[in-house]
């Protein structure tokens, strides 16, 4: 089974300063995806960044990126120039592409980003 | 686009009492469909999940079970509440493996369950 750790409990960042979220996981699949999601004190999940496990490339999406390292099977999360509404619980999670599992995901515990001004 | 809603927001019901959680998906078809437990503070646990209608999967033994009476229905429902079933109750859906969502799992707004 597939197991995703995110180390981190809590973390604080200065407005307008650079975060990283660390993000570790297990398998033995060769095909499968990464998510982070954001869950705001509206307990709404919502999708920041997607990573496809056969793109060498890390994805971005404006001031969110990655550092996916497929080898080390790390997958953690920079949160360029933060601003106050990025303050939430930010949540690590894996999904199989197998046939077998329906596309069922894993979730990390989460990491609660508290962001100073 | 695609959305996805659930009700009720919030409930609060007695022990020994049911319940039904709603969740429907609309601008799609043949979506896969999942029903997340959420403990205070902690991630998110798969309850069920269902690739069509009929079809439920269990993933935790529990005091709770599922329904897809329609494509883009799913209900989750208890027969007899117990204090442990207070949470937070996540509805999700995704497209069958292999379309172009690209396999991501979009949540509704969430049900926060107290039994009292």
């Amino acid at each position: 089974a597939q197991t995703v750790t995110q180390s981190q409990p809590e973390m604080s960042v200065q407005e307008a300063e650079t975060v990283t979220l660390s993000c570790t996981y297990d398998t033995s699949e060769s095909d499968y995806y990464l998510f982070w999601y954001k869950q705001p004190p509206s307990r709404q999940m919502i999708l920041v960044i997607r990573q496809e496990a056969y793109k060498q490339q890390n994805a971005t999406e404006n001031r969110f990126s990655v550092n996916f390292q497929k080898a080390a099977k790390s997958f953690s999360l920079k949160i360029s120039d933060s601003q106050l509404g990025d303050a939430a619980m930010y949540f690590c999670a894996y999904r199989s592409d197998s046939y077998t599992n329906a596309g069922k995901s894993t979730f990390g515990d989460g990491t609660t980003l508290t962001v100073k001004p | 686009s695609q959305t996805i809603h659930q009700w009720p927001a919030t409930l609060v019901q007695p022990v020994g009492s049911p319940l039904s959680l709603e969740c429907t998906v609309e601008g799609t078809s043949n979506p896969n469909l999942y029903w997340y437990r959420q403990a205070a503070g902690r991630g998110l646990q798969l309850l069920f999940y269902s690739v069509g209608i009929g079809q439920i999967s269990s993933e935790v033994p529990q005091n709770l079970s599922a329904s897809r009476p329609q494509d883009r229905q799913f209900i989750l429902s208890s027969k007899k509440l117990l204090l442990s079933d207070s949470g937070f109750y996540l509805c999700a859906w995704s497209a069958i493996r292999g379309k172009s969502s690209g396999n991501t799992i979009y949540f509704g707004e969430g049900s926060w369950l107290t039994v009292v």
